[in-house]
């Protein structure tokens, strides 16, 4: 059973419009949540991260939203480019960073 | 050069026969993981050390072993690997004590393992 879901599973957007991927989770003892984007070949890497007492982070062009309440959260890509096109991971992380719950991934395709 | 390094990154092996995927970083960090990843699942955490001679079962820990003989090192070991092992193995490596565990993070570029 998926502690984090993920959806969608791929997404197309032109150049210049917003990604947008949404996750949600049901273990309120969640304390981090973090995206992960990866490219082909290569291990994921830490795009941003938020901790649930905070409602929005913004780094850059990357946005995560969060609702404790609804127990989702979902990142943003503003003016999305071609390089943005990779896999997106959502995760969850509980026991002081020991485990980790990783939604199933968006490929995101920008197109030119 | 920051790195978490992983070998191999591409076996074929048959059912039942022991195998070893090494794990290395030069990050001095604490904590060390594995991972598998499948089409549909996302990552899987399969085990996990927070230091030297400690660890613990993540997720999916059947049909794996690891150790932590080594700050640098965690070695993965399937000692009678079965056809539903075949997938894309990470390992990652993060600071867990003090400040600097922010919870990031750091892989290896993976390492493709098919059982027959």
């Amino acid at each position: 059973q998926q502690q984090v879901k993920q959806s969608p599973q791929s997404l197309i957007v032109q150049k210049g419009g917003i990604s947008i991927i949404n996750c949600a989770y049901e273990n309120t003892a969640f304390d981090y949540f973090p995206w992960y984007q990866q490219f082909p070949g290569k291990g994921p890497a830490l795009l941003i991260a938020i901790r649930p007492d905070v409602s929005e982070k913004k780094e850059g062009r990357f946005t995560i939203s969060f609702n404790k309440s609804a127990k989702q959260f979902s990142l943003h890509i503003m003016d999305s480019q071609p390089g943005d096109s990779a896999t997106y991971f959502c995760a969850a992380s509980i026991d002081n960073f020991n485990k980790f719950y990783f939604g199933s991934g968006t490929k995101l395709n920008v197109k030119p | 050069e920051a790195q978490v390094t992983q070998n191999p990154r591409y076996l074929i092996t048959v059912t039942g026969k022991k195998l070893t995927v090494t794990c290395s970083q030069n990050m001095n960090h604490e904590y060390m993981s594995w991972y598998r990843q499948d089409p549909g699942l996302g990552l899987r955490q399969i085990y996990y050390s927070m230091n030297v001679e400690v660890t613990d079962k993540g997720d999916v820990p059947e049909g794996y072993k690891v150790s932590r003989k080594e700050k640098r090192n965690f070695p993965l070991i399937l000692e009678s690997p079965s056809p539903n092992q075949t997938s894309l193995y990470f390992c990652a490596s993060s600071y867990w004590t003090g400040s600097a565990n922010t919870g990031e993070l750091f892989f290896g570029e993976g390492s493709r393992l098919t059982v027959l």
